[in-house]
């Protein structure tokens, strides 16, 4: 899998837009990118996940740049409930199992 | 809702203590896994199974086994507890040949 870059901390203002970039230069053609987050005390949750087109779903947005070698998670209004550890990964679909490796992700504070 | 769930939230044990961690998930999924998670070091894999009775060894399966006798139910097993054996462990499950993985709440272990 190859390897991802996200800054490791980053506040945010409630009601505001939260960015969170992710570096994945070695990303290759195959490969998708996945966004979990885990909320303290709780297990990874998973947010979203794509391949080359824009995604959005009720959670959130996933924005990957035209070269696919980063992408920005965005959370149109954050809340306090939104504070946590984002972590983006990249793999590619095997049709098989898989583990899933993640780095130490970007952990996101809500300010009121 | 999948849901995965896992026999405790804490738990306490001595040094040379066998130790057993149920994680139970209720999607009929193939693929189930194993993770811990310590401070600075994110996620990483210890063992991880694709079928009943059937188990791949993660990145750090020293120490540690496993037991998938019925398709929703797998067990780690920690056979001689050692305090570097203190950790958050995380269950996870997937449907095989989707890459979605969906974690449970987490066993945080304290090995005395």
């Amino acid at each position: 899998d190859a390897k991802t870059t996200q800054p490791p901390s980053m506040d945010c203002a409630e009601g505001r837009a939260a960015n969170l970039p992710c570096n994945h230069s070695t990303i290759s053609g195959n490969e998708y990118v996945y966004w979990y987050r885990q909320i303290h005390s709780q297990g990874p949750q998973y947010i979203i996940h794509g391949l080359k087109n824009n995604e959005t779903n009720e959670m959130a947005s996933l924005i990957i740049t035209e070269d696919r070698k980063s992408s920005t998670l965005i959370l149109p209004h954050a809340t306090l409930r939104d504070t946590a550890v984002y972590y983006c990964i990249v793999r590619f679909h095997s049709g098989g199992y898989q583990k899933v490796t993640f780095g130490t992700g970007t952990k996101l504070q809500v300010i009121p | 809702d999948v849901k995965v769930t896992q026999s405790s939230r804490y738990l306490v044990k001595r040094t040379g203590e066998k130790v057993f961690l149920e994680c139970v998930q209720d999607m009929d999924h193939e693929n189930m896994f194993w993770y811990r998670q310590d401070p600075g070091l994110g996620l990483r894999l210890i063992y991880f199974s694709y079928d009943v009775k059937m188990k791949e060894k993660g990145d750090i399966p020293e120490g540690y086994s496993v037991s998938r006798e019925k398709k929703e139910r797998f067990s780690l097993i920690l056979e001689s507890a050692s305090t570097n054996q203190t950790s958050m462990y995380l269950c996870a499950s997937q449907i095989g040949g989707r890459e979605t993985q969906y974690f449970g709440p987490g066993t945080r272990l304290l090995v005395l």
